[in-house]
């Protein structure tokens, strides 16, 4: 199975800035995504992200507050913009295409913010 | 988009019990995973099961898909298999895009 590592694990941060959180998968994946669950929540997708090109979002999440990178096939990157405490959340890196349709998740950045 | 319904929403059991959980989804589909979250958050992948039936362990689980559901089967549970378990899908053509179920809670008590 893939390996997906998130940093950071945790992080308390104060309303109007933002945070970098990064994803690094140990074998190549043909595909990354990012999700938040928020708190007692399920998980929403907020894009794929897409190597080399600007990711795809999905309806209700858009660039400019949740700027995604992924230079090459092992490691991307979720910016939370201009943050608020509504975007306290768990935000977990997903990859496929290593083993197939199998989905793999980081353990997750747990985000407060105050 | 694909609606992913999930049933019972909470379930506390006796170690030892067995359960099942149930998925139901609205659409056909290429791709179903359950998976387990445990209380520390991480998501560990169960099954891949868009049709048949599959075991590992003391779990099991069959998808139906030209019924739209799924059931994931726990026998003789244990205190570990306390958390939160998703049902998730990738309609056609979804681009290994899932979409998820709101979970099943599950506390198992010695």
């Amino acid at each position: 199975s893939a390996v997906i590592s998130q940093k950071p694990s945790r992080d308390i941060c104060q309303r109007g800035t933002s945070l970098t959180i990064q994803c690094q998968v140990d074998s190549q994946v043909t595909m990354m995504f990012w999700y938040r669950q928020q708190p007692g929540q399920s998980l929403t997708l907020i894009a794929t992200a897409n190597q080399g090109s600007e990711a795809t979002y999905e309806s209700g999440f858009v660039i400019d507050k949740f700027p995604i990178s992924r230079p090459n096939l092992t490691f991307s990157t979720l910016t939370v913009s201009n943050m608020s405490p509504e975007d306290s959340s768990i935000y977990l890196c997903s990859a496929t295409g290593g083993q197939g349709p199998l989905a793999f998740f980081g353990q997750g950045t747990r985000l407060t913010v105050v | 988009g694909i609606q992913v319904e999930q049933s019972p929403p909470d379930l506390i059991l006796q170690e030892g019990a067995n359960s099942t959980l149930r998925c139901n989804f609205s659409d056909s589909v290429n791709n179903l995973q359950w998976f387990h979250q445990n209380p520390w958050g991480q998501l560990i992948n169960l099954f891949y099961i868009p049709s048949g039936t599959k075991q590992n362990g003391r779990l099991s689980a069959t998808t139906v898909a030209t019924e739209r559901y799924s059931l994931l089967y726990i026998s003789s549970s244990q205190t570990t298999d306390s958390g939160v378990y998703f049902c998730a899908v990738e309609p056609m053509g979804g681009n290994n895009r899932l979409a998820f179920g709101k979970g099943n809670q599950v506390v198992v008590i010695p």
